[in-house]
C-alpha cells in the first residue's frame, strides 16, 4: 500500500517560513505527479500546489503563488513545500498527495497531513 | 482561475435513498473532473475520475456524469457508510480547484 508521510508542520509567526516534507514509499515515486492540498480547521479542501513527475511543470493556487514553492527529489522519494511570508490564513492541515499519473491532477493517495499554525 | 460550485451544500437523506450532487465549473473543463469522499478526521478518498470512471475498489452504487461545465455524482442506494462530505475537483488547468463540499447527513 502506498505510504506518504508528511513532516515539518508546527507553529510559525506571521511573516516567517516553514518547509514541509513528504516521504513516499511503496511505489515508484519518480513516475507520478505530486500535490499539496490543505484544509483549514472545519473548512473544505484547497489545492495548494502541484508538480509533474520530472519537475518540468509546477502550478500554484493564487492564494500562495509567489510565496510557496513546491519541489521534489526523486532520488530521495521526497516532496517539499517551501512556505515563505506565512499568513494567518495559511493555518491548515497540509496533505501530501499522489496523482494517478505523471502529469495528472487527480489524486489517488493522500498522507495523513501535517498541521501548520500561523500565529503570533 | 476556474471556480467550482457544488450544490447543494448539505443534504439530508435516508439509507436506501438515491441522491445526486451537482458540480458546476465556471468554464469548460472537458471531463477533467474527480469526486472525493471525506469522513471526519480522515484524508479524502478518490471515488471517480475523468468525470465517470470509477476508481478501483469503489462500490458501483457510485456513478458520475457530465462534461464541459456541468457534472453529477449519484449514489444509487445510500448505505450507512456513505454519510460523509463530498468534493468535486477540476484538474483541467492550473490552478486546480475543489468545490466547497456537500455534506451528506442522515435524515
Amino acid at each position: 500500500e502506498v505510504q506518504l508521510v508528511e513532516s515539518g508542520g508546527g507553529l510559525a509567526q506571521p511573516g516567517r517560513s516553514l518547509r514541509l516534507s513528504c516521504t513516499a514509499s511503496r511505489f515508484t515515486f519518480g513516475d507520478y505527479a505530486m500535490h499539496w492540498v490543505r484544509q483549514a480547521p472545519g473548512k473544505g479542501l484547497e489545492w495548494v500546489a502541484g508538480i509533474t513527475w520530472n519537475s518540468g511543470n509546477t502550478g500554484y493556487a493564487d492564494s500562495v503563488s509567489g510565496r510557496f514553492t513546491i519541489s521534489r527529489d526523486n532520488a530521495k522519494n521526497s516532496l517539499y513545500l517551501q512556505m515563505n511570508s506565512l499568513r494567518a490564513e495559511d493555518t491548515a492541515l497540509y496533505y501530501c498527495a499522489k496523482a494517478l499519473s505523471g502529469t495528472s491532477g487527480n489524486i489517488d493517495y493522500w498522507g495523513q497531513g501535517t498541521l501548520v499554525t500561523v500565529s503570533s | 482561475a476556474i471556480q467550482m460550485t457544488q450544490s447543494p451544500s448539505s443534504l439530508s437523506a435516508s439509507t436506501g435513498d438515491r441522491v445526486t450532487i451537482t458540480c458546476r465549473a465556471s468554464q469548460g473543463i472537458s471531463s477533467y473532473l474527480a469526486w472525493y469522499q471525506q469522513k471526519p478526521g480522515k484524508a479524502p478518498k478518490l471515488l471517480l475520475f475523468a468525470a465517470s470512471t470509477l476508481q478501483s475498489g469503489v462500490p458501483s452504487r457510485f456513478s458520475g456524469g457530465g462534461s464541459g461545465t456541468d457534472f453529477t455524482l449519484t449514489i444509487s442506494c445510500l448505505q450507512s457508510e456513505d454519510f460523509a462530505t463530498y468534493y468535486c475537483q477540476q484538474y483541467y488547468s492550473y490552478p486546480y480547484s475543489f468545490g466547497q463540499g456537500t455534506k451528506l447527513e442522515i435524515k
